[in-house]
Parts: C-alpha cells; structure tokens; sequence
C-alpha cells in the first residue's frame, strides 16, 4: 500500500525538551512538507522540501529542524526553542510539475508539552 | 493577507438538506485548487483538484467548481457520514507551496 506514515502517533514532550517527529513516504514523490495544526488557524506551513538535501523554511520554522537525507523520509524536530509547541502535526508529499500537483497527508502526530 | 478565505466557518444541516461551503482566493497565477476533507484527528483525505474556470468534478454526494475568484463545494442530499471539515488549498505560480484556508467543520444531523 502505497502512502504516508507519520510515527508517533501521540507524543508527549518535556519542557526544554528537543523531540522528532518521524514521516515516511513510499509513493517516490520529491516534495514533502510539514504542517502545524491549531485549532481556528488552519494548516501552516513550518518547512518544506524539493529535492534530497534541499529544505526551505515556511512560515512558521522558528523554533523546529528538519533534515531530507533520504527521498522516502523527512523527519521534524521540535526543538526547546519552540515555546509553544502542543499541537496537531501533519506530514504531507507531492509529485512535482508544471500543473498543480495535490498533496497526500500521513495520518498527523499529536504532540503535547507536559 | 489571507490568499484563501472558506466560508462558512461551521454548517449544520439536515439530512438530505442540499447547500454549498465557498473558497476564496486572491492568488496570481492559480496552478491548482484543492478540495480535502478531514475527520478529527486524522489527516486531510484528498478529494478534488481544479485546474481551470469552468471546471467541475464530482464524487457521490459532492461536485466542486472553479471560477477565476472562487470555487465551491456543493453538498446534494447529504448524509451524517458526510460531517467533516472541509479544507481548501490553492497553489500559484511557479512554486509548490500550498496555501490552506481554515476550513469549514459541516454537521449533517439525521
């Protein structure tokens, strides 16, 4: 079966605390993307990438890293930078070309501060 | 500036009773507008993409159409299982950015 699998599902993180976040592709798409979720704010974008080796921040990237080593993966960390990171995260992938080309989304990591 | 406005925030409707949820949008250049619906705590499932006005798709229950400022998603008779946010992206230009509106959570009550 061919999609996207964001690990974990629930994550529960410490104050001072860096955590990643695991997204995993096999639908050989060169883009993938991160999302923050809040409620009432919609989907923003926190870092997204092209290629292997290639990333570029989104709107929101303060505060979170991402590395793109591997075509199939692109792992978001939250680090303790990030004062506020209790939120819904998703994880997304498309192919790329002249046209627009839709997003695919994993299944979203919780991820709380206690 | 909002690139992509989605009205009506929340919409509740009776089974069976018809309406639309709109989806605004100031970009330059569209290069494809999205339509997703979501379930609480899962992620955006694909439903359509729209590419030019005057495009329309459709899929059971839902048809979604494109003018050069807009597009809708029309709900024909719907039922309780069709509750959900409704998403829209648009992307413009020459990047692969996508830029989300804040959707519209629909409750269809039996």
């Amino acid at each position: 079966d061919g999609g996207i699998t964001q690990s974990p599902k629930y994550l529960f993180r410490k104050e001072g605390q860096n955590v990643t976040l695991s997204c995993e592709q096999n639908l050989n798409h060169d883009a993938m993307y991160w999302y923050r979720q809040d409620p009432g704010q919609g989907l923003r974008l926190i870092y997204y990438s092209q290629i292997v080796n290639d990333f570029q921040k989104g709107d929101i990237a303060e505060g979170y890293s991402v590395s793109r080593e591997k075509k199939e993966s692109f792992p978001l960390t939250v680090t303790s930078a990030q004062k506020n990171p209790t939120a819904f995260y998703l994880c997304a992938s498309s192919t790329q070309g002249q046209g627009g080309t839709e997003a695919f989304f994993g299944q979203g990591t919780r991820l709380t501060v206690v | 500036e909002d690139q992509v406005t989605q009205s009506p925030e929340a919409l509740r409707l009776q089974e069976g009773e018809s309406s639309s949820l709109n989806c605004s949008y100031t970009v330059s250049g569209l290069r494809g507008l999205f339509w997703y619906r979501q379930d609480p705590g899962k992620g955006p499932e694909f439903l359509f993409t729209l590419y030019s006005a005057g495009e329309e798709k459709e899929k059971e229950r839902l048809k979604a159409t494109l003018t050069k400022k807009e597009s809708f998603l029309h709900i024909t008779a719907p039922k309780p299982e069709d509750s959900a946010t409704y998403l829209c992206a648009v992307q413009e230009g020459t990047g692969n950015q996508f830029y989300f509106g804040t959707g519209t959570s629909l409750t269809v009550i039996p």
